[in-house]
């Protein structure tokens, strides 16, 4: 299996701040990459698929970067709505997998 | 707008075998993959597998054994059976679209279930 390693596992930030996450895979996995969001006691939402590209209605202070190996997630300007856990997840190779969820707290 | 709904049992019994459904709404369950994920509580997601309306199937290799998916296109349903459970399988159970295209990603997601496995 293609492990999925996240860094860090949770960040402490303020709305309007810049938050980056970043998440590794095992072995290449070219841009078969997506991003979520999860907010407790709901299911994931999809934030960008193929490493880069926005899914639709999600708001353009996300983006996401990379393609082999490393991969990053970063919200511009953190909002109060943002506050969330987060999971990189790739979509090369089955069984799909997931990182371990970065945790974005409210400072 | 594309819904899909878990049902089934909330309490499974050890060695039992727990059942689910997912009911999709607003489109067509025809021509997509559709994907089953669990989430323990606390804990992160994983991937059972996935399920093609022409009935083709990928299972995790970690719970290949005892995952059988299924789907009924006539009413716009697919479901999972998961064998011989035990307290492990305690968790909460997502049905999932995957978004069309070549790179994936799960695009519409049920609000989840919760499954426990106790006598």
């Amino acid at each position: 299996d293609i492990q999925m390693t996240q860094s860090p596992s949770s960040l402490s930030a303020s709305v309007g701040d810049r938050v980056t996450i970043t998440c590794r895979a095992s072995q290449s996995i070219s841009g078969y990459l997506n991003w979520y969001s999860q907010k407790p006691g709901k299911a994931p939402t999809l934030l960008i698929y193929a490493a880069s590209s926005l899914q639709s209605e999600v708001p353009a202070r996300f983006s996401g970067s990379g393609s082999g190996t490393d991969f990053t997630l970063t919200i511009s300007s953190l909002q109060p709505e943002d506050f969330a856990t987060y999971y990189c997840q790739q979509s090369h190779t089955t069984p799909r997998t997931f990182g371990q969820g970065t945790k974005v707290e409210i400072k | 707008q594309v819904q899909l709904q878990e049902s089934g049992p909330g309490l499974v019994k050890p060695s039992e075998t727990l059942s689910l459904t997912c009911t999709v709404s607003g489109d067509s369950i025809v021509s997509y993959y559709w994907s089953w994920i669990r989430q323990p509580a606390g804990k992160g997601l994983e991937w059972i597998g996935r399920i093609f309306t022409s009935g083709s199937t990928t299972y995790n290799p970690s719970l290949k054994s005892r995952v059988t998916m299924s789907v009924d296109t006539s009413k716009n349903q697919f479901s999972l059976s998961l064998s011989s459970v035990t307290a492990a399988d305690t968790a909460v159970y997502y049905c999932a679209r995957v978004k069309p295209g070549v790179y994936g990603g799960l695009d519409y997601w049920g609000r989840g279930t919760l499954v426990t496995v106790s006598s």
